[in-house]
């Protein structure tokens, strides 16, 4: 069974910094390529980042680029996100998800809630 | 940046069909997949490569991708798909997501 959780989210102060992890099971991690999708209290869902099964290619979200860094171990089957210089906007629950066929997120975690306030 | 629109609500009649639209530029030249999403839950995907459905969504759930808009069709609509669905684009060109701003189905 294919298995995504997530750990690290919390309460933060603004400015702060947090990692977010992403354990994963039950597939070949190594070979599928991953997301960070988020999704703000009573909002839609907001892609956030992307990185290849080796980790060679990254791309972020605008509204995270230079704040947020995704990386992968795949000796230990899991994604992480930092993330700093964090915002009050930045506060949601966020999912990392696998991509598979066409770019599809196949499976999702349930998520972790960051929330970011003073 | 590219943008994609739905309608923020779609009611239907248990029984009958539901369309939910998805309009973006050359929306067509992309793979567009669907989500739904239950209150508390995590997104589920039902439509992946426009119109593939994954193992386990049933026969019910549709899709349909050309020119501008695509089209996530659920026929004869059980009180269970009560959801948000997203649709969600992927540019090939630029290896970037995109997800559209969500349809709210009421059956």
């Amino acid at each position: 069974e294919v298995q995504l959780v997530e750990s690290g989210g919390g309460l933060v102060q603004p400015g702060g910094s947090l990692r977010l992890s992403c354990a994963a099971s039950g597939f070949d991690f190594s070979n599928y390529e991953m997301n960070w999708v988020r999704q703000a209290p009573g909002k839609g869902l907001e892609w956030v980042s992307y990185i290849t099964s080796r980790g060679t290619t990254i791309h972020y979200a605008d509204s995270v680029r230079g704040r947020f860094t995704i990386s992968r171990d795949n000796a230990k089957n899991s994604l992480y996100l930092q993330m700093s210089s964090l915002r009050a906007e930045d506060t949601a629950v966020y999912f990392c998800a696998s991509a598979g066929i066409a770019a599809a997120l196949d499976y999702w975690g349930q998520g972790t809630l960051v929330t970011v306030s003073s | 940046s590219y943008e994609l629109t739905q309608p923020p609500s779609v009611s239907v009649s248990p029984g009958q069909t539901a369309s939910i639209t998805c309009s973006g530029d050359n929306l067509g030249d992309k793979f567009t997949s669907w989500y739904q999403q239950k209150p508390g839950q995590s997104p589920v995907l039902v439509i992946y490569q426009d119109s593939s459905r994954p193992s386990g969504i049933p026969e019910r759930f549709s899709g349909s991708n050309s020119g501008n808009k695509a089209t996530l069709t659920i026929s004869g609509t059980q009180t269970m798909d009560e959801a948000d669905y997203y649709c969600q684009a992927w540019d090939s060109s630029t290896t970037l997501y995109v997800f559209g701003t969500g349809t709210k189905v009421t059956v």
